[in-house]
């Protein structure tokens, strides 16, 4: 079936170092939809990015993210972290099964600290 | 534009109670519906969805029903709580067809003691 696997965690960073945040997935379906979502503290999950073009950077609100299909891959990146980028990430893959949906990754909580 | 409402905000319930928290999208037609379970630093859990009114799909029930009686309304309900239904509920919508981005609702926050 279909899967997500992010970086595991927790992810600490100083402000204005740069963002890596890994996505792999796994699906028989050759045209993949993946996405990334940011939860802030008791808040809900918030679209941050979405693809389904191989190979091109998408980029929203200072982060961007790649499909390759090479490599299974959707990473999400930014170039200098900001203290509110501290937050819980997920990387979701669009189900083979339409209706049913999306597959989340299990989250990675990144903390930016001064 | 769409509106996605959930109800209560928040809920503090007796183990072994009832539970009814609803879900209420404004401004689109016949979308695919989902609700979701967050333990609270924990990872989001489907729990079902539906695509029409009437139909609803379990993917993890954790003694969990849920309802569609109208288009735009969802409802997920037990007669009785565990101690481990405590998280918080959230509800999302996607365009028909499933394919596309979810939106989630602020949530519900559900404390069982």
């Amino acid at each position: 079936g279909d899967s997500v696997t992010q970086t595991e965690g927790l992810v600490t960073l100083t402000e204005g170092l740069p963002v890596m945040l890994n996505c792999t997935y796994q699906t028989i379906y050759s045209n993949p939809f993946l996405f990334w979502y940011v939860q802030h503290l008791n808040e809900s999950p918030r679209l941050l990015l979405k693809s389904f073009t191989d190979n091109k950077r998408t980029e929203h609100q200072g982060f961007h993210a790649t499909l390759h299909k090479s490599s299974s891959s959707f990473h999400l990146q930014k170039s200098s972290a900001q203290l509110s980028d501290s937050a819980l990430y997920y990387c979701a893959l669009a189900r083979n099964n339409y209706a049913q949906g999306l597959t989340f990754g299990l989250g990675t909580r990144v903390s930016v600290f001064p | 534009a769409q509106t996605i409402h959930q109800w209560p905000v928040a809920e503090i319930k007796a183990v072994g109670s009832p539970l009814s928290l609803g879900c209420t999208i404004k401004g689109k037609s016949s979308p695919n519906l989902y609700w979701y379970w967050q333990a609270t630093g924990g990872t989001l859990q489907q729990l079902f969805y539906s695509i029409t009114v009437g139909q609803v799909e379990s993917v993890v029930q954790l003694n969990l029903s849920a309802s569609r009686p109208k288009d735009d309304q969802f409802i997920l309900s037990t007669e009785k709580l565990l101690l481990s239904h405590s998280g918080f509920y959230l509800c999302a919508w996607s365009l028909e067809g499933g394919r596309y981005e979810q939106y989630f609702g602020p949530g519900t926050r559900l404390t069982v003691l």
